[in-house]
């Protein structure tokens, strides 16, 4: 299947801004996303963007994509210790329609 | 309440043995899936459902099998578990709404351990 990579850990101080990358293979993704896994509880959708955006801003967050390089990025502004989490790149295609391609999950981890 | 639920939420089994871990929704969504979470691998997709006579092996469904009891019940089964089965399960669902984009709620896992 289609892989989808991220880096596995990020420690950030709080305050600071975090960056959280993603590269992908299917160039017909529709749609990538952004999931967040707080624990002991399930994923959780925490935004996503359309293929043929480039950019979208939701309060703190704001989603970076470049389609000739396959790489999406999430910014969180201001990153609070609720932001530590592992957050999860996720995209679906056409050929995959209905189905949802995971990355490993990057664990942010946000310190005093 | 929760929207979608799992049962057990923690289970220690033996190799061998039979198991059925449960999933249930209150969302109306016809759309189910299994999927299993291992460290450094991310979350794979075992089974999935579009309804309920439908059924999809996904990625990763060696060793399990599922069933489709109504539109709000899948349940997934180890027929024989084995210690590589060991893992977080989680249980979505998913609505079709805007087409192409691919919303899914997740219930809040079951965390297994075959000895």
């Amino acid at each position: 299947g289609e892989d989808v990579e991220q880096s596995l850990f990020l420690s950030v101080r709080e305050g600071d801004s975090s960056v959280i990358n993603c590269t992908y293979t299917d160039s017909s993704s529709t749609y990538l996303y952004w999931y967040k896994q707080e624990p002991g509880a399930g994923l959780q959708l925490l935004t996503y963007i359309f293929s043929n955006m480039d950019m979208k801003q939701d309060q703190r967050l704001t989603v970076l994509l470049n389609k000739k390089d396959k790489h999406l990025s999430l910014r969180i502004a201001d990153t609070q210790t609720g932001d530590s989490a592992i957050y999860f790149c996720a995209e679906n295609g056409p050929d995959s329609w209905g189905k949802l391609q995971f990355g490993a999950g990057t664990q942010v981890v946000v310190t005093p | 309440d929760a929207d979608v639920t799992q049962t057990p939420r923690n289970r220690i089994t033996k190799t061998g043995k039979r198991i059925m871990l449960e999933c249930s929704q209150t969302k109306g969504h016809d759309r189910m899936y299994w999927y299993r979470q291992d460290p450094g691998l991310g979350l794979r997709l075992i089974y999935y459902s579009f309804d309920v006579k439908d059924i999809n092996k996904g990625e990763i469904s060696d060793g399990y099998s599922v069933s489709r009891q109504a539109q709000a019940k899948f349940s997934l089964s180890l027929e024989s578990a084995i210690p590589n089965q060991t893992a977080l399960y989680f249980c979505a669902t998913s609505d079709p709404g805007q087409v192409g984009l691919e919303t899914q709620y997740f219930g809040p896992g079951t965390r297994l351990l075959v000895l």
